[in-house]
């Protein structure tokens, strides 16, 4: 049973650049959710996505905008980078918008 | 406002001794949820365990339970007979829906780094 999947682990960027970041969800589930982790700090909610529609959008600037695809999975873009981007992306995936969300490795963003 | 407050940002526990952390939440809908996860040095988070603000026994999973008190707004985990393989940041989180439930949102705390000491 695979679970969240998330590609790249580990990319490097400069600012103003734009980046993408993918997630594949775990067998079975529906619902994709992305998270910025900064150093030191809790995850933060950025949207959540079902049914190829973007639900739910935590505080951050358009700058950062999503897809989903008809197979579920996702991807995260961000715009014009800035050096605050910097961060541990997480993608977490659920069967429904309501139940248990399970995380990928994420994937570490350093913006330079 | 901060929803989820946990106020110890580091924990010592000696290897097969039982730990409590602290969790503290703020919502006014009726009906959330509350997680903990545990992080490794190697960032993926790890869901542990579980409980609704309907269910009327604290969960518990394995070595882990949840200290669930509704009225005091807090959702304590504890990890018994601890190992050395618990080091690692805990967070707490709350789950929030929509009035028509059509998403979630997820709000974490701090965290609480553990080490377990042999």
């Amino acid at each position: 049973d695979a679970g969240v999947t998330q590609s790249p682990t580990h990319l490097i960027k400069t600012r103003g650049q734009q980046v993408t970041l993918r997630c594949s969800p775990k067998s079975g589930h529906d619902t994709v959710s992305w998270y910025q982790q900064a150093l030191g700090q809790g995850p933060q909610f950025i949207f959540q996505y079902y049914e190829e529609e973007e639900r739910q959008r935590g505080n951050f600037p358009d700058r950062f905008s999503g897809h989903q695809f008809p197979n579920y999975s996702s991807e995260l873009n961000v715009n014009a980078l800035l050096l605050g981007d910097s961060a541990l992306y997480l993608c977490a995936s659920s069967f429904g918008t309501a139940e248990t969300q399970y995380f990928g490795p994420g994937t570490r963003l350093l913006v330079l | 406002a901060q929803k989820i407050t946990q106020t110890q940002p580091g924990m010592f526990v000696q290897e097969k001794e039982a730990v409590t952390l602290d969790c503290t939440y703020d919502t006014s809908d009726p009906s959330y949820g509350l997680f903990w996860y545990k992080q490794p040095s190697s960032g993926e988070m790890i869901f542990l365990i579980y409980q609704g603000s309907y269910d009327q026994q604290n969960a518990t999973e394995g070595r882990y339970s949840l200290n669930f008190q509704k009225a005091r707004k807090s959702a304590n985990l504890v990890i018994s007979a601890s190992q050395l393989g618990d080091s690692a940041m805990y967070f707490c989180a709350m789950r929030e829906s929509s009035v028509s439930g059509g998403y979630q949102k997820v709000t974490f705390g701090t965290g609480t780094k553990l080490q377990v000491i042999p």
